[in-house]
């Protein structure tokens, strides 16, 4: 599995756009990013996932340039419900039910 | 339907104690896991099964036991507690393989004293 590294905190506040980004230097070619949210006392819950390019949903953005070696994702006028752990995640998209986390980043919204 | 649910939400244990922590899912999916959470890290794999009958180890499966013998229940076995386990334990199911379709429980929070 690929490492991947994305600063350990972010402070943002209300209404603002928030990019967090993630460098996965040794990506493989059948490697995707996937994105996680998990909020206090609770489990985590998918984000978003992407091969190349940009992928949008209702609820972010995940931008990954073409040589793939990092990624960002896009949260779009956040909120105080924002406040989460953000987790990044490089692997083969058949490896899910194994998925292994990294430390994540801890994004808090003040008002 | 529950989604995936998980028993108890709390526990104390004493040093060399056994328990089991329940799992159980109603969306009929095939694929279950077991993580921990320690304080201000992220998940990290116990266990895994991708079907009933079937289990494999994950990153850090020492000193659990797992077992499927019906497609809703994965339950996690602490043969002898230490301190070292005390975690947050969450389950997982999916009805894919994509993280996609992977589905968490609330979580158990155990303490070892």
């Amino acid at each position: 599995l690929a490492k991947t590294t994305q600063p350990i905190s972010m402070d943002s506040y209300e209404g603002q756009e928030v990019n967090i980004t993630c460098s996965h230097n040794n990506i493989a070619t059948n490697d995707y990013i996937t994105w996680y949210q998990q909020f206090p006392s609770q489990g985590p819950r998918f984000i978003i996932q992407g091969y190349k390019t940009k992928v949008t949903n209702e609820v972010a953005s995940l931008f990954i340039p073409a040589d793939r070696k990092s990624s960002t994702l896009s949260l779009p006028r956040v909120s105080l419900s924002d406040t989460a752990v953000y987790y990044c995640l490089v692997g083969e998209r058949t490896g899910g039910f194994k998925t292994i986390f990294g430390a994540g980043t801890r994004l808090f919204v003040k008002a | 339907n529950a989604g995936v649910t998980q028993t108890p939400k709390f526990q104390v244990l004493k040093t060399g104690q056994s328990m089991t922590l329940q799992c159980a899912q109603d969306m009929n999916h095939e694929y279950m896991s077991w993580y921990r959470q320690d304080p201000g890290m992220g998940l990290r794999l116990i266990h895994y099964s991708v079907g009933a009958g079937i289990t494999d180890q994950g990153e850090v499966p020492n000193g659990y036991n797992v077992s499927r013998s019906t497609t809703e229940d994965f339950p996690l076995r602490l043969l002898s507690a230490a301190p070292s386990q005390t975690s947050v334990y969450f389950c997982a199911s999916s009805y894919g393989t994509n993280q996609e379709t992977q589905y968490f429980g609330p979580g158990t929070r155990l303490l070892v004293l």
